[in-house]
């Protein structure tokens, strides 16, 4: 099955600094990548997707690059904010008629210091 | 709109008895899944139900199981509780697949 690692598990920047989170996946069939943002007491919440034909979306600050020969994909977040303290996860999926499952990464913890 | 609601928010269960949890999807969703996580093991997937019917399951014990109603209303049963069952218990809804899921805020379960 689908392995996706991330890195790292802790980020610690000062707020106007760049983040940036990197997953690697296993299955070349895999053809959605979401990044979920999960705040303490919450479920996580999707804030940027990639399917497998683009290689790089934006949205705001934030911005998702995919390599598929390599693949991995990462997460890019500019100017950050006290309020993008959160974990991150990322996640892959084969999506098929026959049913689709989301195989996230292990997260990582990014806190912006003032 | 709505989003996903979880109900209940907590649960404390002793060891050997069973649980349901529910999860009302968003409106017009059709595919409700399951997931657990922990601190150790992160994110796992469950289940997915799609207009009642089971179409993706993942690698969890047969005391694990889950249904779907005619209304997307969705419930997941664990039976004979173990320890290592604490978790939370998180519901995602979607149109059709894992494109656009919303997840709900959980079902914090603590077997004691």
């Amino acid at each position: 099955g689908e392995n996706v690692e991330q890195h790292p598990s802790t980020l610690s920047v000062q707020e106007g600094d760049s983040a940036v989170i990197k997953c690697t996946y296993s299955d070349s069939a895999s053809n959605y990548f979401p990044w979920y943002k999960q705040e303490l007491g919450k479920g996580p919440q999707l804030i940027i997707d990639i399917r497998s034909n683009v290689g790089e979306k934006k949205d705001q600050r934030i911005a998702v690059t995919l390599n598929k020969t390599a693949k991995h994909f990462s997460l890019h977040i500019t100017e950050t904010q006290p309020e993008d303290s959160a974990v991150y996860f990322c996640a892959a999926s084969r999506e098929s008629g026959g049913g689709n499952k989301l195989t996230f990464g292990t997260g990582t913890q990014l806190k912006v210091e003032l | 709109k709505a989003g996903v609601t979880q109900t209940p928010r907590y649960l404390i269960k002793t060891r050997g008895q069973q649980v349901t949890l529910s999860c009302s999807p968003i409106s017009g969703h059709r595919s409700v899944s399951w997931y657990q996580q922990t601190p150790g093991q992160g994110l796992q997937f469950l289940f997915e139900y799609f207009s009642e019917t089971q179409r993706n399951k993942g690698n969890f014990p047969g005391r694990f199981s889950g249904r779907q109603f005619s209304n997307s209303r969705s419930e997941m049963n664990v039976s004979t509780l173990e320890l290592g069952d604490s978790a939370l218990y998180l519901c995602a809804s979607s149109l059709g697949g894992a494109d656009g899921y919303t997840f709900g805020s959980g079902t914090r379960l603590t077997v004691v």
